[in-house]
Order: structure tokens, then C-alpha cells, then sequence
């Protein structure tokens, strides 16, 4: 089973619907991310948390609002969509030990299409 | 500030051909450097890294060496194949902050 899983893998909405894509680990990691990717952008940081009463905001929020339910679990919600949020959305995580902290490991990526 | 700049793509070659993806990075205090390689449909896994000047990171065939003097980290393969093909993103990480920098991605096509 994969170590970083996310839901849905697919997803087309409409502008204005607000969505929730969901992140789960089993690498017992404390730190989470979430990035989007855009052709010719690159990865860009959404939200990141290093534990679970920990949430900090990325480079790009705005529009964007994340939940830390438990270790294990790191979601991203969408309030109102709009079709520039149409990318593809990765999780990541990283562990907090020296010489392997600085490692992250990726989910397979959510792609949405806002209409 | 720290950021990471990478060759634009799309590269397309041979196969059997010698690949260079140049990457240069700006970063205060000592990051660690990294190449990531995404196929098609998946997420981003990590393909070698270095912490220090002048280690080189290796694996699968592919080649990088941490340069401070000319802030560079640019990833090698000597003979690439058809399932090479892929995007790779050159990144860093800094404990400064624990945060990670990302390059905008190189696609690689490896033609028979």
C-alpha cells in the first residue's frame, strides 16, 4: 500500500462549489504539505503543518484553507472555486529526524478542473 | 531568499545519449540540495540528494555534484533510456525555516 495516499484522484466542480481534498499517511511523519502544480510554475507551497496544532500558510493561500485532524491526516479545502485553482494538487510529507528530515514524500496528486 | 532556477524544457533524446539538466540555486546559509523525477500519472519521489559541498549524489545512473562555488547542482546520466522519460525537478531544503524550494520542472523525452 502506498505510504502517502490522496482522495479523490479525479475531480471536475463547478466556480463557486466548495471542495475538500484529503491527504492520509502511514509513514508516521509530523510534518505535512500541500503544493499545486502548474505547467511551467513548478510546485508552489499551499499550506504546510509540522504538527498537528501546527498550520502555516504557503506562498500561494489565498482561497485555500487546510485542517490537521490527526497526524495521519492533512486536508485542503477549496471554499468557493474558481478555475484558475484548476491544477494538479500534491501532498507531501517529511519526518523532523537530522539527515532525513529533509526528505519529502509525495502522494500520486489530485487533479481538479474547476468549470 | 532561497529559490531554484532549472534549464526549461522539453529536452528530447536519443536513447543511449548523454543527458545534462543544469540547475542553479541562491540560498542563504547550507541547504540541501535534491533531484526529484516525476512520471507520467505520479507524484514526485525523490531521486538523489547531497548536503554538503562536494558530495555527489547518485542513483539509478544519474549523477549530481553539490558546487557552493558556482551554486549549481546539475543532474547527469551518461546513457539514457526510454523509461528515463520523465519530469525532473531540482529543489533544496534549507533548516532555516524547514523549507523546501522547488525547481519548475525539466520534461525529458527518451526517443528508441
Amino acid at each position: 500500500d502506498a505510504d502517502v495516499t490522496q482522495t479523490p484522484r479525479n475531480r471536475i466542480t463547478k466556480t463557486g462549489k466548495r471542495i475538500m481534498l484529503e491527504c492520509s499517511q502511514t509513514k508516521g511523519h509530523d510534518r505535512m504539505y500541500w503544493y499545486r502544480q502548474d505547467p511551467g510554475l513548478g510546485l508552489r507551497l499551499i499550506y504546510y503543518s509540522f504538527d498537528v496544532k501546527d498550520i502555516n500558510k504557503g506562498e500561494i493561500s489565498d482561497g485555500y484553507s487546510v485542517s490537521r485532524q490527526a497526524q495521519a491526516k492533512f486536508s485542503l479545502s477549496l471554499e468557493s472555486a474558481i478555475p484558475n485553482q484548476t491544477a494538479l494538487y500534491f501532498c507531501a510529507t517529511s519526518d523532523t529526524g537530522i539527515g532525513t528530515g529533509d526528505t519529502q514524500y509525495f502522494g500520486p496528486g489530485t487533479r481538479l478542473t474547476v468549470l | 531568499g532561497n529559490s531554484v532556477t532549472q534549464m526549461e524544457g522539453p529536452v528530447t533524446l536519443s536513447e543511449e545519449a548523454f543527458l545534462t539538466i543544469n540547475c542553479t540555486y541562491t540560498a542563504t546559509g547550507y541547504p540541501s540540495l535534491f533531484w526529484y523525477v516525476q512520471y507520467p500519472g505520479e507524484g514526485l519521489q525523490l531521486l538523489l540528494k547531497a548536503t554538503k559541498a562536494d558530495d555527489k549524489g547518485s542513483n539509478k545512473g544519474f549523477e549530481a555534484t553539490y558546487r557552493k562555488e558556482t551554486t549549481s547542482f546539475h543532474l547527469e546520466k551518461g546513457s539514457v533510456q526510454v523509461s528515463d522519460s520523465a519530469v525532473y525537478f531540482c529543489a533544496l531544503y534549507t533548516n532555516t525555516g524547514n523549507q523546501f524550494y522547488f525547481g519548475t520542472g525539466t520534461s525529458l523525452t527518451v526517443i528508441p
